[in-house]
């Protein structure tokens, strides 16, 4: 069963630092997705990307936040200057068409900003 | 925006009983509504959605049932089993892309 990806499962920085976390969505899906879980606390949902563009996203993804799709299977979140308050698990999804088709998860990046 | 509150945080049964989760919303425009399930250091896993033109789903021993009136909806296991032990999320979706989720659900199946 066809499955998204993520990379790393676990990366530490330091704090001012700049981070890539990496996604290969579902091969035949369209739009992507990018949330965060704090330890403990409820999913959150960042941003939203179809046809090479944003296409929603939350007060939380401030202009430290970035994503692109730089192929034709990638797709990646940019924190320029890491803070400890981005530490957090980011979590990639992806769907294929509809509104209300299934968003599919990745495993997650733990993301440790020291 | 959407506000989806879900309870309660920890339930806790034993192994064979049923287990239900509730979760309400609060933008009546919300039309698709995701229970995932969250093993520890894994993603969120869809395990039922319903969406807001029918009232209940089943999948063998998971059901969903939707009140768009009162805009709340439930999830219930039955003959539930060790390896439901998990954390529960309920969504709903706002707009087209946004999911917006609930606190979670820590279940806790005794043998």
């Amino acid at each position: 069963e066809p499955e998204v990806t993520q990379t790393p499962s676990h990366q530490v920085t330091q704090m001012g630092q700049e981070v890539i976390l990496r996604c290969v969505p579902i091969s035949n899906h369209l739009y992507f997705y990018w949330y965060r879980q704090i330890l403990g606390q409820k999913v959150e949902f960042l941003v939203s990307f179809y046809n090479n563009e944003i296409s929603e996203k939350s007060e939380i993804f401030d202009d430290q936040f970035s994503v692109e799709r730089p192929d034709g299977s990638n797709f990646t979140l940019k924190i320029r200057s890491t803070k400890l308050e981005d530490s957090a698990m980011y979590f990639c999804a992806s769907k294929s068409g509809g509104a209300t088709d299934t968003q599919y998860f990745g495993p997650g990046t733990r993301l440790t900003v020291l | 925006g959407e506000n989806v509150e879900q309870h309660p945080s920890t339930l806790s049964v034993q192994e064979g009983d049923s287990a239900v989760i509730k979760c309400t919303y609060s933008d009546s425009a919300s039309n698709y509504f995701p229970w995932y399930k969250q093993e520890l250091g894994k993603g969120p896993q869809l395990i039922i959605d319903i969406r807001s033109n029918v009232g209940e789903k089943k999948d063998q021993r998971i059901a969903v049932t939707l009140n768009k009136t009162a805009k709340h909806f439930s999830l219930h296991i039955t003959e539930t089993q060790p390896e439901d032990s998990a954390v529960y999320f309920c969504a709903a979706l706002r707009g087209a892309q946004k999911l917006v989720f609930g606190q979670g659900t820590r279940l806790t199946i005794n043998p």
